[in-house]
């Protein structure tokens, strides 16, 4: 089944604890993303890739690294966070590489940052 | 600018009636514009999008009309139903030296009553 994943689903954790929320597909996908969705803010970008060794910055990247050593991982880096980046967060990929073709998201990562 | 701004932010409508749905962008870079649909508990999914070539894109009860000049789009629902129930997200992106950006708007949330 074609799918984009996410682990955890749930994470609360506390202020300065360094996590990783892991983003997979198996579309042999170029692009993929993070989003944070907020209540009346919307879906806000934080990252995106391009491609293996390709990323750049969306509209609110402070605090928060992305790598892509692999075409189908994209993991999100949060060294330390904060209680402001409590938030719901998704993960989302598409092919080929561009901004005008299904971008197909994860099921969401809730992190409560206390 | 980078805004994509949406309205109404919720929104009822009868069973069987017009449901319409407002975003307003002011970059003339944006030349991707996607419709994502979301229910509680679940990631976006990609509705319907129109590239600027086009004034209108209909796919089933659903209707994207694009407006360039007044840079506007909206969404219409025709003959809304009860499980169209959800929160509805318009975005633009745009290509700037090859990669892509995503913004969405603040999302409308939608009832149809039965």
């Amino acid at each position: 089944e074609a799918q984009v994943t996410q682990n955890p689903r749930y994470l609360i954790t506390v202020t300065g604890k360094k996590l990783t929320v892991t983003c997979s597909q198996n579309m042999n996908h170029e692009y993929m993303s993070w989003y944070r969705q907020d209540p009346g803010l919307g879906l806000r970008q934080i990252y995106y890739s391009m491609n293996v060794e390709v990323t750049d910055k969306g509209d609110v990247p402070e605090g928060y690294k992305v790598s892509r050593k692999e075409k189908r991982n994209f993991p999100l880096i949060l060294e330390s966070p904060s209680p402001n980046q409590t938030s719901l967060y998704f993960c989302a990929s598409s092919f080929p590489a561009g901004g005008t073709d299904t971008q197909y998201f994860g099921p969401g990562t809730r992190l409560t940052v206390l | 600018q980078q805004q994509v701004k949406q309205s109404p932010q919720s929104l009822i409508v009868q069973k069987g009636g017009i449901s319409i749905i407002n975003c307003a962008y002011e970059n003339t870079a944006f030349d991707y514009f996607p419709w994502y649909q979301q229910f509680p508990g679940k990631g976006p999914a990609l509705l319907i999008a129109i590239r600027p070539d086009v004034s209108e894109k209909k796919e089933g009860r659903f209707t994207i009309s694009f407006n360039k000049s007044a840079k506007q789009f909206s969404l219409h629902i025709m003959d809304s139903q009860p499980g169209d129930s959800a929160t509805y997200f318009c975005a633009a992106s745009k290509s700037t030296s090859g990669t892509y950006k995503y913004i969405f708007g603040t999302g409308t949330r939608l009832k149809v009553l039965a």
